[in-house]
């Protein structure tokens, strides 16, 4: 079973900064299967960015992916007011069809 | 547009049981595997379970299979989410969504209270 450990916990920055969040898996992935959220108190999580570097529709382009193997991450560029809310990674096999999400980073404004 | 639009809030009490439902619009439904993912109070998003509304092909969280059921009406574009008896412990946010290698659209959310 792959796990997804994501870091930090809570990330305190301030509006214009740079944020840095990392996602890292048990055992080697395919970059392909890796997925980013973000999820505000009292919304439905809304999907940022999938085979690790793709921007969902309508996504900003302050938001971005990377990563390969073990070890990605989601980078926003300069953090809007409402961009301070949790992050969440997710890893899809597809045999047996399964998904699985890391425990979350909090992103709070300082 | 995609739309996925789940039935409202809950309150039950230990041992009841519940069928809550999520219906799709604005896309072929039964092309796409629907999932059920939950939060529990204070914690992260936790995935289900998923079916293929066309053939009802489903498939179960290993920690969490034989807890729940998930079904589905394609008729009627409608998955569902159901609980013979539930405890304290089902107590969460259950949100339906639309399955590829990720979830692309969510509904707004099915609160579930079990409380005696």
């Amino acid at each position: 079973e792959i796990v997804l450990t994501q870091s930090p916990g809570t990330l305190s920055l301030s509006p214009g900064e740079r944020a840095t969040l990392s996602c890292r898996a048990s055992q080697s992935i395919s970059s392909y299967y890796l997925a980013w959220y973000q999820h505000k108190p009292g919304q439905a999580p809304r999907l940022l960015i999938y085979g690790a570097s793709s921007r969902a529709t309508d996504i900003p382009d302050r938001f971005s992916g990377s990563g390969s193997g073990t070890d990605f991450t989601l980078t926003i560029s300069r953090l809007e007011p409402e961009d301070f809310a949790v992050y969440y990674c997710q890893h899809y096999i597809n045999s047996p069809r399964r998904y699985t999400f890391g425990q979350g980073t909090n992103l709070e404004i300082k | 547009e995609v739309q996925l639009v789940q039935s409202g809030a809950e309150v039950k009490k230990p041992g009841e049981s519940l069928k809550i439902s999520c219906e799709g619009s604005g896309y072929n439904f039964n092309d796409y595997w629907i999932g059920w993912v939950r939060q529990m109070p204070g914690r992260g998003l936790e995935w289900m379970g998923v079916i293929y509304p066309d053939d009802s092909d489903t498939r179960y969280s290993p920690s969490l299979q034989g807890q729940f059921t998930i079904s589905a009406d394609k008729s009627i574009n409608t998955v569902y989410l159901q609980w013979s008896s539930l405890k304290a412990s089902d107590t969460a946010m259950y949100y339906c969504v639309r399955s590829k290698n990720y979830f692309d659209s969510w509904g707004q959310g099915t609160l579930v209270t079990v409380s005696s």
